[in-house]
């Protein structure tokens, strides 16, 4: 069985500041790796994924997110973020056979101006 | 043209009710899914169909019963509503069950209220 881990539950950041949201799994087989984007009052939208290949996966509205086999990790990460970024960030595993996705508990990353 | 679509959007009624939810993909896709989110933003999965096929089913209340026509549609039917099951539900779809592996496509969320 898999699980996921979103170290902070929040995370408040400076606009045009970097922001690191941490995620955590594991897994006793492969995996594919997810972060979703849920805006207010909106549905989850994929940011990235990690299927196989390059471990430095690069997403949409300029995120990107390092597959760390060794460290179990596949943090998000944006150099310099916008208001509009604010948003509940999901962290999701799936294993490599399919059937279902689990999600992390979310961070919510607020923007200040 | 929205992908996955969920009416209602918004649903309040009264414990001890029967609601149900709607979801449609126009997306093609051969499997859907129901998700729950709670108060504290948890997503968790509930009900999935491949091509009208109960695939999973998680430890869900019998009140809980999902249909599906058809693999464009998925409803969510709930007997005897109890506070509890106050929430989000999201539907969402994905090409194939192997494929919820490389991309799920959600729809807006359904937030039902029990009062």
């Amino acid at each position: 069985a898999q699980s996921v881990t979103q170290l902070d539950s929040q995370v408040p950041v400076f606009e045009e500041a970097p922001v690191e949201l941490r995620c955590n799994y594991s897994s006793s087989v492969s995996v594919y790796l997810f972060w979703y984007v849920q805006y207010p009052n909106q549905g989850l939208q994929l940011l990235l994924k990690y299927l196989s290949g390059s471990t430095l996966v690069k997403g949409i509205n300029g995120f990107e997110a390092e597959f760390n086999k060794s460290q179990t990790s596949f943090h998000l990460r944006k150099p310099s973020v916008h208001i509009s970024d604010t948003a509940e960030y999901f962290c999701a595993v799936a294993n490599t056979g399919g059937f279902k996705t689990i999600f992390g508990a979310g961070t919510r990353l607020f923007v200040k101006a | 043209d929205t992908a996955v679509s969920q009416t209602p959007k918004y649903l309040v009624t009264q414990m001890g009710n029967d609601k149900s939810i709607k979801c449609e993909q126009n997306l093609g896709h051969d499997t859907m899914y129901w998700y729950k989110q709670d108060s504290k933003k948890f997503l968790k999965i509930m009900f999935s169909y491949n091509n009208k096929e109960l695939i999973i089913n998680e430890t869900v209340p019998n009140r809980f019963s999902p249909k599906s026509p058809d693999k464009a549609h998925l409803n969510l039917h709930i007997n005897s509503l109890e506070l509890g099951d106050s929430a989000v539900y999201f539907c969402a779809s994905s090409q194939d069950w192997a494929s919820m592996a490389t991309e799920a496509f959600f729809g807006q969320g359904t937030r039902l209220t029990v009062v």
